[in-house]
């Protein structure tokens, strides 16, 4: 079986500050990671992957993630925050290439 | 657009009553899912098809809900006696399976309000 925390339900940053959101995973398996991000009234948008290529993923809208097996973690970045990038985030794994496992997310609100 | 439709975008029933929803997806992905996403939760896996066939269901999925995906096309999701808890974001999704299904592609959901 596979899960995801997320840690922090609700991160504040400033315009122009750095982003980080934690995730940690726990997968039996070498696992298959993402992030996706939900506007109000939304579906979910895939931001990044990581498939057990690069361990550096590089993802759309300036975000970025590194998986890293040592840590269990997949922590998503981004230097720069953009009022524009205020969302919910949600971290997921799936070990099985079909069903995803979500986290329980993490709401970003962006200040002027 | 190209990209997953979702049908209705809000219902609001009573409890008893019973709904149904439509999903229909990326028109060359042969597999589609389902999940549930309940307020300040990630959403939870409900159940997927594989053309027509439903290969696999959470246990979430009771004996109230069912769904179809007759023709390997169009998806529908039925709750049948809705309850105070059916209350939620019931999100739809599609992927290709000729490649590793990484990528899910999500429609903007149907949220159900269960008075």
């Amino acid at each position: 079986a596979q899960s995801v925390t997320q840690l922090g339900s609700h991160v504040s940053v400033s315009e122009g500050a750095l982003v980080l959101l934690r995730c940690n995973y726990s997968s039996s398996v070498p696992p298959y990671l993402f992030w996706y991000v939900q506007y109000p009234n939304q579906g979910l948008q895939l931001l990044l992957k990581y498939t057990s290529a690069a361990t550096l993923v590089k993802g759309i809208n300036g975000f970025e993630a590194e998986f890293k097996k040592s840590e269990t973690s997949f922590h998503l970045t981004k230097p720069s925050a953009h009022m524009s990038d205020a969302a919910e985030y949600f971290c997921a794994v799936s070990s099985n290439d079909y069903k995803l496992s979500f986290g329980a997310g993490t709401t970003v609100t962006v200040r002027a | 657009d190209t990209g997953v439709s979702q049908n209705p975008r809000h219902k609001i029933t009573k409890r008893g009553q019973n709904v149904t929803f439509r999903c229909d997806p990326i028109s060359e992905h042969n597999r589609l899912y389902w999940y549930r996403q309940t307020l300040g939760q990630g959403p939870e896996f409900l159940t997927y098809f594989q053309n027509e066939a439903q290969l696999e269901k959470s246990r979430l999925l009771s004996d109230r809900f069912s769904a179809e995906r007759p023709k390997g096309s169009f998806s529908t999701l039925e709750i049948q006696r809705t309850e105070q808890g059916d209350s939620a974001m019931y999100l739809c999704a599609s992927s290709l399976d000729t490649v590793p299904t990484y990528e899910q592609y999500f429609g903007p959901g149907t949220r159900l309000t269960v008075t």
